[in-house]
């Protein structure tokens, strides 16, 4: 079935630095996959929808400039977390679907347990 | 809009029970829904997909059950082990490639 790889898994960051995490899709192409956040004991909330080839689409409230999103191929997804601050320390979580496959559901990442201190 | 609800908010059992998680929904138009686990601090893990001609599926003790003119889904847990201790989340999705709308999910324990 489909595989979405997520990178790094975790990773703590000092305030006013910058994290790239990676969303691979890594047997199918995947023209457009989601970021998502999740505070503690909250369930998902969507931040961005990556389409390859052109701009994200960001959730209202969402600062793109904050959260750098880049879909440079079928395969790779990339969310920056800009000048981070520890109010950004969460859980984050890309998803894909396999547009080619029967099976539609998504497929989610392990996700990336970001810490700001 | 699109609300998903989930209930019981939590729910603990013992062992070997047979348990029933609700997702409800409030716009029938839908495109598929989908089941999810997630363990603490991970990823989620699809469980089950139904599509929205279908009424059921079924995955070893897990079946998913959809009625889409109530705007009901019901995920059946047969004989429940610790291992099934998790987060239950639905989620409902309206067409391709469109956001999916989530619960707030179901917290499982099963005690031995």
């Amino acid at each position: 079935g489909a595989v979405v790889s997520q990178h790094p898994s975790r990773v703590i960051c000092k305030s006013g630095t910058s994290v790239k995490i990676e969303c691979r899709s890594l047997d199918f192409q995947a023209t457009t996959m989601f970021w998502y956040r999740q505070f503690p004991k909250k369930s998902l909330m969507l931040m961005a929808t990556s389409n390859e080839g052109s701009k994200a689409t960001y959730e209202q409230g969402v600062e793109k400039d904050k959260f750098l999103i880049n879909h440079a191929s079928l395969t790779l997804s990339t969310l920056t977390v800009t000048s981070a601050h520890p109010e950004d320390s969460s859980f984050y979580i890309c998803s894909a679907r396999d547009e080619g496959a029967l099976w539609d559901g998504y497929t989610f990442g392990s996700g990336t347990r970001l810490t700001v201190v | 809009k699109q609300e998903v609800t989930q209930i019981p908010a939590a729910l603990s059992v013992p062992e070997g029970e047979n348990l029933v998680l609700n997702c409800s929904f409030t716009d029938s138009a839908i495109y598929n829904l989908q089941w999810f686990r997630q363990d603490p601090g991970k990823g989620l893990t699809s469980l089950l997909l139904i599509q929205s001609s279908q009424r059921e599926q079924t995955s070893g003790r897990l079946n998913a059950s959809l009625d889409k003119s109530s705007g009901r889904s019901t995920l059946y847990i047969a004989a429940s082990q610790p291992g099934d201790s998790a987060t239950y989340l639905c989620a409902v999705n309206a067409g391709n490639n469109r956001k999916l709308i989530w619960g707030l999910g179901t917290s499982l324990a099963v005690n031995p």
